[in-house]
């Protein structure tokens, strides 16, 4: 079945430590392929998104993410993080076509001093 | 720029009970789409309209649950009657492309139904 993961649902980081969030896929097609954050109280905001090209793709707020085809991965990182960047974060795919935009279960970040 | 603009932000209403969110999207684009999040399901698509035009409904999860698009500023999410488990944050997105590549949200409405 067509699905994403996101296989850590809690991650804590001391601030100014490098992130790496996981997210996989499992769809017969390259996807196209985003990362939202979600602050508390607050709707999505697209960081960044893959559609081809060039497999490292830059975002905003200085987080990045790497597309490997061979692993079906689209992780998201950050070299130094700051306490706003406390917050969930969706990894989420198009399949294309038609089809529409399926969100992974998210990954909550805490950020400590 | 006004972003997503969703009215109220937080709905509290007893069983039964007929519930109206409302959604104002960026002026300019011309798909809306409707999510609700919940613990247990996570982030679900309900509906989306392209041009006014509903495309996709396969989401909604009951006949109590209708949605509008009257004009390109403005759409509604209906829920009657509202039942405890339509708990949830209602979100509205919209998008400028006619698809689901850069959808901007809104800051969702808390819907606590009692």
């Amino acid at each position: 079945a067509q699905s994403v993961t996101q296989p850590d649902i809690h991650i804590t980081v001391s601030e100014g430590a490098s992130l790496e969030l996981r997210c996989n896929y499992s769809y017969g097609a390259t996807p196209y392929l985003f990362w939202y954050v979600q602050s508390p109280g607050q709707g999505l905001q697209l960081l960044l998104k893959y559609f081809s090209g060039d497999t490292l793709v830059q975002g905003i707020k200085g987080f990045e993410a790497e597309f490997k085809r061979s692993q079906s991965s689209f992780n998201l990182r950050k070299p130094s993080v700051h306490w706003s960047d406390a917050a969930e974060y969706f990894c989420a795919v198009l399949p294309g076509g038609n089809e529409k935009l399926t969100f992974g279960t998210g990954t909550r970040l805490t950020i400590i001093p | 720029d006004a972003g997503v603009i969703q009215s109220p932000r937080h709905e509290v209403t007893e069983m039964g009970q007929e519930v109206t969110l409302r959604c104002k999207p960026i002026s300019g684009h011309n798909s809306l789409f409707w999510y609700r999040q919940t613990m247990m399901r996570g982030l679900e698509l309900l509906i989306y309209f392209n041009n006014n035009v509903p495309i996709d409904d396969s989401g909604m999860p009951e006949d109590r649950f209708s949605a509008k698009m009257p004009n390109a500023s403005f759409s509604t999410l209906k829920i009657q009657p509202s039942e405890p488990r339509d708990s949830a944050v209602y979100f509205c997105a919209s998008s400028k492309t006619g698809g689901f590549y850069e959808q901007y949200f809104g800051p969702g409405t808390r819907l606590t139904v009692t």
